[in-house]
């Protein structure tokens, strides 16, 4: 079981506020990064599929980097709104199987 | 386009039970792959069908089964159940043999008593 830890485990931000997460995953044996936005009562949605060190990309207000020597991954949010108030996961694809973190809980309050 | 559908989407069974949780993917999708999501804990992987065939397959007992029909449609099957059942299981539906990105079901809630 290959180890991804996401942090912090939650958020609290108001609107207006730039914020960002981490995914930490193993170097070794790396395929692709994913990030994930899963709302409350709603199906995941993919946000980015990152395969190359130093990838960086952008949707929106939303943005990632991936580092994959020192096996870590940043989800930028600017200007965050209320309805960014969500999970963010991530996964780290071995190009077997996708192995997720318990993800980070944001909310973003008016 | 539809998206991934499973059914039924929340059910209660009793320890000792069998359960069968059904998928529909997007249409053209050939990968289907199956996740549960306890609570405290991350998706966890538990197969994952490609034509038919169980490409790759997470570390949970033999209790927890699947296949895939001609039409991608899945299944997956917990027999057995245990209170530890109780989770969500969400299936993700990919289009082809590469990897890329998934997309996910609404998920099956089991609720085992």
């Amino acid at each position: 079981i290959l180890n991804v830890e996401q942090s912090p485990q939650s958020l609290h931000v108001q609107e207006g506020d730039s914020t960002n997460f981490t995914c930490s995953f193993p170097s070794s044996n790396f395929y692709a990064l994913h990030w994930y936005r899963w709302e409350t009562a709603k199906s995941p949605e993919a946000l980015f599929v990152m395969t190359l060190n130093g990838d960086e990309k952008k949707k929106g207000r939303i943005s990632a980097t991936l580092n994959t020597k020192e096996g870590y991954s940043y989800l930028y949010i600017k200007g965050s709104q209320p309805e960014d108030s969500a999970t963010y996961l991530c996964a780290f694809d071995s190009g077997y199987a996708l192995n997720f973190g318990k993800g980070t809980s944001l909310l973003v309050t008016p | 386009k539809a998206g991934v559908t499973q059914t039924p989407r929340y059910l209660i069974k009793t320890r000792g039970q069998q359960v069968t949780l059904s998928c529909s993917p997007i249409s053209g999708h050939r990968s289907v792959s199956w996740y549960q999501q306890t609570p405290g804990q991350g998706l966890q992987f538990l197969f994952e069908y490609f034509s038919e065939t169980q490409r790759n397959k997470g570390n949970f007992p033999g209790r927890f089964s699947g296949r895939q029909f001609s039409n991608s449609r899945s299944e997956m099957n917990v027999s057995t159940l245990e209170l530890g059942d109780s989770a969500l299981y969400l299936c993700a539906s990919q289009h082809g043999t590469a990897t890329g990105e998934l997309f996910f079901g609404e998920g099956s809630r089991l609720t085992v008593l």
